[in-house]
C-alpha cells in the first residue's frame, strides 16, 4: 500500500498521560498535514509542514501537544498530559503542492480516547 | 472569516431518486472548493474539486458565487453512493476547512 499510513489505528489512554501517532505520508509528497475529527464534525486543521520545515499551527494546538517531521519524511503527533477533550480522530494527510491543483491524500486516522 | 456550512446531517432517498446535497460557504477571496466523501470503514477521499468541473461516479457541483453554494449533485442516486460527504474550502493556499458533513442514505 503506497497511501498515507498512520500508527497506531487506535489509542486508549489515562488522563494525564502522554501519546505519540505516527504519520507515514507517500513518499514523494512534501506536504504533510495533521487534523482532528471530532464526534459529528468536519477534519479540523491543526498544522502542517512543507519538508521539515513546520509552516504554520492552528489555534487548536495547544502548548501540549508538538507535531515534527524530522527528515522531512515521517511526521510524529505527541500531545502531552491528555484531557478527555483530546478525544478525536487524528488525521494526517499528504500532498506533492500546494493549491487547488494539488490533492489531499488522507489517512485512516488514528482514533484517541482518553479515560 | 471563512466557513463552510452543510445544512443537512442527514439525507435518505430511494435508490434511483436525485440526490442534492447542499454546500454554502463565506469567504473573501476567490473560492477553491471541494467535495469529500468518506464511505463506511474507509478513508476520507477526494471526490470532486470545482476547478475542474469534472464528474465523478455520476456527482457533478456547479460553484454558484452570487449565492456561495457549491452543492453536489446525482440525478440517480445508488446504493453505492451511501456515505459521508464533506464540503470544504481551500484557504491560505494549503488549509481546508470541512463541512460537518451530510450523511448519504440510499435505500433500495
Amino acid at each position: 500500500d503506497t497511501g498515507v499510513s498512520q500508527d497506531p489505528r487506535h489509542k486508549i489512554t489515562k488522563r494525564g498521560q502522554n501519546v505519540t501517532f505516527r504519520c507515514d505520508p507517500i513518499s514523494e509528497h512534501n506536504r504533510l498535514y495533521w487534523y482532528r475529527q471530532t464526534l459529528g464534525q468536519g477534519p479540523e486543521f491543526l498544522t502542517y509542514f512543507q519538508n521539515e520545515a513546520q509552516l504554520e499551527k492552528s489555534r487548536l494546538l495547544s502548548d501540549r501537544f508538538s507535531a515534527e517531521r524530522p527528515k522531512g519524511s515521517f511526521s510524529t503527533l505527541e500531545i502531552q498530559r491528555t484531557e478527555q477533550g483530546d478525544s478525536a480522530m487524528y488525521l494526517c494527510a499528504s500532498s506533492l503542492g500546494a493549491g487547488v491543483g494539488y490533492g489531499y491524500t488522507f489517512g485512516s486516522g488514528t482514533r484517541l480516547t482518553v479515560v | 472569516a471563512q466557513r463552510v456550512t452543510q445544512p443537512e446531517k442527514l439525507l435518505s432517498v430511494f435508490k434511483g431518486a436525485p440526490v442534492e446535497l447542499k454546500c454554502n460557504y463565506s469567504y473573501s477571496g476567490s473560492p477553491e472548493l471541494f467535495w469529500y466523501v468518506q464511505y463506511s470503514r474507509q478513508r476520507l477521499q477526494l471526490l470532486l474539486r470545482h476547478i475542474s468541473r469534472e464528474s465523478i461516479k455520476g456527482f457533478t457541483a456547479d460553484l454558484n458565487k452570487g449565492e456561495t453554494s457549491f452543492h453536489l449533485k446525482k440525478p440517480f442516486a445508488q446504493e453505492e453512493d451511501s456515505a459521508m460527504y464533506y464540503c470544504a474550502l481551500l484557504y491560505s493556499t494549503d488549509k481546508l476547512i470541512f463541512g460537518t458533513g451530510t450523511r448519504l442514505q440510499v435505500f433500495p
